[in-house]
């Protein structure tokens, strides 16, 4: 099976511009959920989606949003970037179909790192 | 809230062993894993266990965790150049689709 994948692999956008990431899951998997990486804040959670549906958000502002398709892939958008929204964008994805932690498990693609100048 | 936490730096020469030390606070965690991240890449599922075990050995790697006190160690045995990496524990909240990571711990192997 092909892993998750990610596009664009890097980003250089200017302050004030949005952006989308695309992240395409597993096949078969049908949660999808974005992280940001930083070297201040570490790994943090922004949101997850399934089944076309966002049913988790983490603490960021609204200018991050997010959404998935019938297909499962998502997209991941942010607006009016700011100069502390450069980071590595990672994508997880994982299967959920059952109960139980196995189905839990999050694969992560190689991620979108985003320069914003 | 949940909170992951381990310690930032680990050296250890050629062929030693390696340990690497988390602890968690979310006790409805069914599942904890660790995860390597080498430079510029994503993150690289290594091992999980399922929280009713005590421990779990997959070639290399073992994985012990002792429930009642939160704490989750990863043993890397015969520590290779190639083991250089960032190692994360994380856990994941049931049927949510959400981790939950500790800030990482570098991992420098010295020949």
């Amino acid at each position: 099976k092909a892993g998750v994948t990610q596009t664009p692999r890097y980003l250089i956008k200017t302050r004030g511009q949005q952006v989308t990431l695309s992240c395409s899951p597993i096949s078969g998997h049908r949660s999808v959920s974005w992280y940001q990486q930083t070297p201040g804040q570490g790994l943090q959670f922004l949101f997850e989606y399934f089944s076309e549906t966002q049913r988790n958000k983490g603490n960021f502002p609204g200018r991050f949003s997010g959404r998935q398709f019938s297909n499962s892939r998502s997209e991941m958008n942010v607006s009016t970037l700011e100069l502390g929204d450069s980071a590595l964008y990672l994508c997880a994805s994982s299967q959920l179909t059952t109960s139980g932690g196995g189905a839990d498990t999050q694969y992560f693609g190689p991620g979108t790192r985003l320069t914003v100048l | 809230g949940e909170d992951v936490e381990q310690s930032l730096f680990l050296s250890v020469r050629e062929g030693d062993s390696s340990v690497i030390n988390c602890t968690y606070t979310d006790s409805s965690s069914t599942y904890l894993y660790w995860y390597k991240q080498e430079p510029g890449a994503g993150l690289q599922l290594l091992t999980y266990i399922f929280s009713n075990m005590d421990m779990k050995q997959d070639q290399r790697l073992t994985v012990l965790l002792n429930k009642k006190d939160k704490h989750l160690s990863l043993r890397i045995a015969d520590t290779q150049t190639g083991d250089s990496a960032i190692y994360f524990c994380a856990e994941t909240s049931p049927n949510a689709g959400k981790s939950t990571f500790g800030d990482g711990t570098t991992l420098t192997v010295k020949p």
